[in-house]
């Protein structure tokens, strides 16, 4: 089955520099990778995400990138603020494989907790 | 919220004690998912239904059942709680249609198990 590596698990960036976290996945047939932001105490919430047909995909501060023949993806968030501060997950699937509606059975990363320090 | 509520929100119980926890939608989704969150382990999907009594394992499902007698109910059971089951479940739907659905996940359970 899938397996999502993500690095690294923690992460600590002065406010308005840039961090990257970046995610390898084992299955060649996936094709939906989003990422997630959880806030202390919240649910994970969707912030991006990206299909195998697109290398890369911005919106505002936030960039996610593919690279399906490497088998990587990664999150970048530029001009950091200390409102990032969250962990973050990464996750991949089959689209539309059994059980899973229109993104399959997502399988998620290990998370990576960002700290921006003002 | 998409209409999803967990409950309850906090449980503390015994090794040995059967615990049910309940996730309930109101906007008639056809796709429901229970994860369990550790730390370290991130999120690990335990069991997902995919329609009313259609229900499957996913990478955690040991120790674990599920039943979806409705559309708006997916009930995960521990029939004897261990504390290796002590975590915060979340439950899961997909909202949207084709290719733009999106994982909204609850507001998560935490069991604690002594």
């Amino acid at each position: 089955g899938e397996n999502v590596e993500q690095h690294p698990s923690t992460l600590s960036v002065q406010e308005g520099d840039s961090a990257v976290i970046k995610c390898t996945y084992s299955d060649s047939a996936s094709n939906y990778f989003p990422w997630y932001k959880q806030e202390l105490g919240k649910r994970p919430q969707l912030i991006i995400d990206i299909r195998s047909n697109v290398g890369e995909k911005k919106d505002q501060r936030i960039a996610v990138t593919l690279n399906k023949t490497a088998k990587h993806f990664s999150l970048h968030i530029t001009e950091t603020q200390p409102e990032d501060s969250a962990v973050y997950f990464c996750a991949a699937s089959i689209s539309g494989g059994v059980g899973g509606g229109s993104q399959g059975n997502l399988i998620f990363g290990k998370g990576t907790k960002l700290s921006v320090k003002p | 919220d998409a209409g999803i509520t967990q409950s309850p929100r906090h449980k503390v119980t015994e090794t040995g004690t059967p615990v049910t926890l309940r996730c309930h939608q109101t906007e008639n989704h056809r796709y429901m998912y229970w994860y369990r969150q550790d730390p370290g382990h991130g999120l690990r999907l335990i069991h997902y239904s995919y329609g009313v009594k259609d229900t499957d394992k996913g990478e955690v499902s040991d120790g674990y059942s599920v039943s979806r007698s409705k559309t708006e109910d997916f009930l995960l059971t521990l029939e004897s709680a261990t504390s290796s089951q002590t975590s915060v479940y979340f439950c899961a739907i997909t909202i949207g249609v084709g290719v733009t659905g999106e994982l909204f996940f609850g507001e998560g359970s935490r069991l604690t198990v002594l």
